[in-house]
């Protein structure tokens, strides 16, 4: 089955810039969806379709896929955005949601 | 604005039957949508249970699949999922989101509830 590895942990200072990477086999070819989850809530979209932000997601949020890993970059760092963030693709050969494991983005 | 809202008993014994419903609020389910539950168990990542369409059709999670039902009401615009023989491995947060169809990512989600396993 498809698997989407993501580190456990990332650190930033305030104002820098985070990447959060999403590795998987070949996910150049898929379409990659990340998640932010504050503590105690529940999961919001940031990012869909590799790149693009929702209504509300600030322009801070970016992201990029291609080859075998996705990146959510965080421009800009604020404590706010001290989060776990997921990425998530649909595996067309199975039918099925994959999520990765997550990564805790800690503000220094 | 969709809203989404589970609902359902926050504690199960073990080998009993867990049952959810999601009520979905501004959006009509019939309005060819997919629907989805994915949980959370405490401390650890998301993980996916399963989508269905308004119509009935169904996408398990394999490792679940053996134990999972879902269904949707129409009439009451909420959707609803069993999951049988329940361990405490079951115990996690369940959420119920909506599903985009085509690119399939999940926004917007409930607020999802706990539900612990334990005799």
């Amino acid at each position: 089955s498809y698997v989407l590895t993501q580190p456990p942990s990332v650190s930033v200072a305030p104002g820098k810039t985070a990447r959060i990477t999403c590795g998987g086999n070949n996910i150049g070819s898929k379409s990659v969806h990340w998640y932010q989850q504050k503590p105690g809530q529940a999961p919001v979209l940031v990012i869909y379709y590799d790149s693009d932000r929702p209504s509300g997601i600030p322009e801070r949020f970016s992201g990029s896929n291609s080859g075998n890993t996705a990146t959510l970059t965080i421009s800009r760092v604020e404590a706010g955005d001290e989060a776990d963030y997921y990425c998530q693709v649909w595996d067309s050969s199975s039918d099925h949601v994959i999520f990765g494991g997550g990564t805790k983005v800690t503000v220094l | 604005q969709v809203l989404l809202q589970e609902s359902g008993p926050g504690l199960v014994k073990p080998s009993d039957t867990l049952s959810l419903t999601c009520a979905v609020s501004g959006y009509s389910i019939s309005d060819s949508n997919w629907w989805g539950w994915i949980r959370q168990p405490p401390g650890k990542g998301l993980e996916w249970i399963g989508n269905i369409y308004y119509s009935g059709s169904t996408y398990y999670n394999p490792s679940l699949k053996s134990r999972v039902t879902m269904s949707v009401d129409t009439s009451k615009n909420q959707f609803s999922l069993k999951l049988t023989s329940v361990t405490a491995v079951d115990t996690a947060v369940y959420y119920c989101a909506r599903i985009w169809t085509g690119g399939n990512w999940f926004d917007p989600w409930g607020q999802g509830t706990l539900v612990t396993v334990s005799s």
